[in-house]
């Protein structure tokens, strides 16, 4: 079974801190990807990577950076977070044109 | 050009209804059409997914219904269930783009007993 996991599920952070989300996937995808979750406004694409090094913007990158180090690896970083990225962080994996699967979610509150 | 409208918000059906969402797109690149399903407190999982050279594609209760000219495709569920009840996701994408998939908004599912 492929597995994508969120190491923090739920998340609480001040005003201007610098916040980190990590996502770990077991099945040497290529791409992996952050999105954002919110009531109403579905699955959000924020950043994208199809390589180690590599990532792309998404559909709301502001706020917002990634990394990817290593190949199962894929970091968000909220440089200085704010009430408005209080939302439901959800990563995934997949092979070039194929399923993607996607970890638990991170809730993260921002206050 | 990037968006897939889904409709409705929610939807709440009987016990052994169809549950209907539907879903429309404006990208003609896109060739491929899945439907993602998610429980509270889990990510979506992929349910069933389709792609343009059929118009009609059945996995046990779930069927995909797709319409090229129109641009819409939809998802049945027959005979539903409570444990249906989970928020559904519709997506459009290029398999030939990295970033993939372009999600509609959402839909609400509560089966009732």
């Amino acid at each position: 079974d492929v597995k994508v996991t969120q190491s923090s599920r739920y998340l609480v952070k001040r005003t201007g801190e610098k916040v980190f989300l990590e996502c770990v996937q077991d099945m040497d995808h290529e791409n992996m990807f952050w999105y954002r979750q919110d009531p109403g406004l579905g699955l959000r694409l924020i950043y994208f990577s199809y390589d180690v090094k590599m990532k792309e913007k998404g559909d709301i990158p502001e706020g917002y950076s990634v990394s990817r180090e290593k190949k199962e690896r894929f970091s968000l970083i909220l440089e200085s977070a704010s009430t408005n990225q209080t939302s439901m962080y959800l990563c995934a994996s997949s092979l070039s044109g194929n399923t993607i699967y996607f970890g638990e979610g991170s809730w993260l509150t921002v206050v | 050009q990037q968006q897939v409208k889904q409709s409705p918000q929610s939807l709440i059906v009987q016990k052994g209804g169809i549950s209907i969402i539907n879903c429309a797109y404006e990208n003609t690149a896109f060739d491929y059409f899945p439907w993602y399903q998610q429980f509270p407190g889990k990510g979506p999982a992929l349910l069933i997914a389709i792609r343009p050279d059929v118009s009609e594609k059945k996995e046990g209760r779930f069927t995909i219904s797709f319409n090229k000219s129109a641009k819409q495709f939809s998802l049945h569920i027959m005979d539903s269930q409570p444990g249906d009840s989970a928020t559904y996701f519709c997506a459009a994408g290029s398999s030939g783009s990295a970033r993939q998939l372009t999600f509609g908004s959402g839909t609400q599912l509560t089966v009732l007993p």
